[in-house]
């Protein structure tokens, strides 16, 4: 049963630039939550997509956008990177009931030089 | 303004000994809890996680406290392994655990043979 998978594992962009990460959720999950992790600091929400739709949303500017595909699998957009949006970015995925848990894919590296 | 502290960057301990983690969070909205566990260059593993209903929850080598007068949760590791040498991020929701969840900034533990 594969787990979380994420592509790609590294990323060099210049500013400026658009990035797109993917995400393909565990066998049976149909919920797709996006994190961003700095250096040094804990993952903080990105947003979350159930049943195709954006259905929360943490404290990221619009450059920040995603969807979620039929099949659950789930892109992450950010547009116009700044330097600042360097970090490692974790997809987690879950059953869209309350009370499951999120798993962790291994991250995408995003470096924005 | 962190909601979810780990005030000890670092912690060494002998293989064999207690490892005990300390997390404290200030939002009373909060009542699910879990650790995840983190290897360089790998997503967050979860661990064990609590529900506010209850104030200890034990999984092999692993138990988690939670005091909830005092905003405080531990995770105890008993014995401590070589291979426990990690990351250890406390992460918290609100209204059962498929919400977004806060991480503290992390604990990296030590485990030494």
């Amino acid at each position: 049963d594969a787990g979380v998978t994420q592509s790609p594992t590294h990323l060099i962009k210049t500013r400026g630039q658009q990035v797109t990460l993917r995400c393909s959720p565990k066998s049976g999950h149909d919920t797709v939550s996006w994190y961003q992790q700095a250096l040094g600091q804990g993952p903080q929400f990105i947003f979350q997509y159930y049943e195709e739709e954006e259905r929360q949303r943490g404290n990221f500017p619009d450059r920040f956008s995603g969807h979620q595909f039929p099949n659950y699998s789930s892109e992450l957009n950010v547009n116009a990177l700044l330097l600042g949006d360097s970090a490692l970015y974790l997809c987690a995925s879950s059953l869209g009931g309350i009370g499951d848990t999120q798993y962790f894919g291994p991250g995408t590296r995003l470096t924005v030089l | 303004d962190q909601q979810v502290k780990q005030n000890s960057p670092s912690l060494s301990v002998q293989e064999g000994r207690i490892s005990i983690l300390n997390c404290d969070y200030t939002n009373s909205m909060f009542d699910y809890f879990l650790w995840y566990k983190k290897y360089p260059a790998e997503g967050p593993t979860f661990l064990i996680s609590i529900s506010s209903i209850k104030d200890k929850n034990e999984d092999g080598r692993f138990t988690v406290f939670l005091n909830k007068s005092a905003k405080h949760l531990s995770l105890h590791i008993v014995p401590s392994q070589p291979g426990d040498s990690a990351v250890y991020f406390c992460a918290a929701s609100a209204l059962g655990g498929n919400t977004p969840l806060v991480f503290g900034k992390g604990t990296r533990l030590s485990v030494i043979a």
